[in-house]
């Protein structure tokens, strides 16, 4: 069963600093990792998907890396905005059907202004 | 749009009322999949559907039952809901089982008193 791991839990920075979440996943069998935010109370929504083909992908301040071999990805955030506080989840869509939707527990953010 | 649509979005009720949460999508998609998120314990599968009529076991199951009639939606029912269940249920599809994006309904929030 497919295992995910976000680190740190949380996080608290001033604005302007760049970030780095990490997501580490114990079975590389996936076909791919999207990147989600979850801002308190509400939905998810899509951020980045990288296919398992892919060494990265960039939207705007936002860049996401994956290396399945060794089961790990990265979401980078550069220059943060106290509008980038949310909580970010990791999914490694995983190739055994019991194992498609997996999330790792999130990095809860803060940028203080 | 394409979206996933979940009602009610908020809902108070009773121990024992037996209650239903709707979820349509309207994107063709094959793979449908309800979660629950609670503070701490991050997102948990309850159940999930390969297609219509095909429905398996998450990581929560219990307390819960499901049903794919036609491929657009997939309801959550809970028989006797507790108090345990209060919660916060997501729904989400994907085109299939492939490499393909997941996307995520706004969610409701269910207290069951």
């Amino acid at each position: 069963k497919q295992e995910v791991t976000q680190i740190p839990a949380a996080l608290s920075v001033p604005e302007g600093e760049n970030l780095v979440l990490n997501c580490s996943f114990t079975d590389s069998a996936i076909y791919n990792l999207q990147w989600f935010r979850q801002d308190p109370g509400k939905g998810l929504t899509s951020l980045l998907l990288i296919q398992s083909s892919q060494r990265e992908q960039t939207s705007g301040r936002l860049n996401a890396s994956l290396d399945k071999s060794s089961g790990r990805s990265t979401l980078y955030i550069a220059a943060s905005q106290p509008g980038d506080s949310a909580t970010y989840l990791c999914h490694p869509r995983g190739r055994n059907a019991g194992n498609m939707l997996t999330f790792g527990g999130g990095t809860r953010l803060m940028v203080k202004p | 749009e394409a979206q996933v649509t979940q009602n009610p979005r908020y809902l108070i009720t009773v121990t024992g009322k037996k209650l239903t949460v709707t979820c349509s999508q309207n994107m063709n998609h094959e793979y449908m999949s309800w979660y629950r998120q609670d503070p701490g314990l991050g997102l948990r599968q309850i159940y999930y559907s390969m297609n219509v009529e095909v429905t398996d076991k998450g990581d929560v199951p219990e307390g819960y039952k499901v049903s794919r009639k036609e491929k657009r939606n997939f309801p959550l029912i809970l028989e006797s809901p507790s108090p345990n269940q209060t919660s916060l249920y997501f729904c989400a599809s994907s085109l299939d089982r492939g490499p393909t994006e997941a996307f995520f309904g706004q969610g409701t929030r269910l207290t069951v008193v």
